[in-house]
């Protein structure tokens, strides 16, 4: 069974544009959460997916926003990046009591 | 206050003791803790999950819940050098754990 994919591994930006990031999650799995991981902060949750509908958020700004797609796929989208945004960004996939992470998405800005 | 608590450690042990990691929570309401395993530079990793008050193992690992007291630990035994990495303690704020409240982690290091 496969796992969490997402892509691209590794991202550098520059400040003011904005980045997609891409997540597959294990087949059969609905839930597609969204989390942001940085030293200072550590894991902090942004938003999850569930049948193509945003069924929880975080607090982040407005920059931030994604969407899932009918194959369970989802996108998560930041806008008009700032040096803050740099930080590894992690997708779960959800079914029942069981979250499984891909391997994140190294996103630098500069 | 922070809804998921935990000491940044490092904590270090040497090799075949008794690790324990510790996670305290704020919200009384929360029935179910999750233990997650980081490695650095990789991806969270499910270790274990707990529900009910008491003890439940799996190989070397022991959680522990206490709700009186909201706190929930984890414990190592026979700690190996594969285990140093970022314990990761987290709660679900609903049902499922498609919502995680994560604690900032305990980095774990076991000394040869």
């Amino acid at each position: 069974k496969a796992g969490v994919t997402q892509t691209p591994r590794y991202l550098i930006k520059t400040r003011g544009q904005q980045v997609t990031l891409s997540c597959s999650p294990i087949s059969g799995h609905r839930s597609v959460s969204w989390y942001q991981q940085t030293p200072g902060q550590g894991l902090q949750f942004l938003f999850e997916y569930f049948s193509e509908t945003q069924r929880n958020k975080g607090n982040f700004p407005g920059r931030f926003s994604g969407r899932q797609f009918s194959n369970s796929r989802s996108e998560m989208n930041v806008s008009t990046l700032e040096l803050g945004d740099s930080a590894l960004y992690l997708c779960a996939s959800a079914q029942g009591v069981e979250a499984f992470f891909g391997q994140g998405t190294r996103l630098t800005v500069v | 206050q922070k809804e998921v608590e935990q000491n940044s450690g490092p904590l270090s042990v040497p090799e075949g003791a008794i690790a324990s990691l510790n996670c305290t929570y704020s919200d009384r309401g929360s029935q179910s803790f999750f233990w997650y395993r980081q490695y650095s530079g990789k991806s969270p990793e499910l270790i274990m999950f707990i529900y009910s008050n008491g003890d439940k193992e799996d190989g070397r690992f022991t959680a522990q819940l206490n709700k009186a007291s909201q706190y929930v630990s984890l414990l190592i035994r026979d700690s190996q050098p594969s285990d140093s990495a970022t314990y990761l303690c987290a709660v679900p704020s609903t049902g499922t754990a498609s919502k995680l409240t994560f604690g900032t982690g305990t980095r774990l290091q076991v000394t040869l």
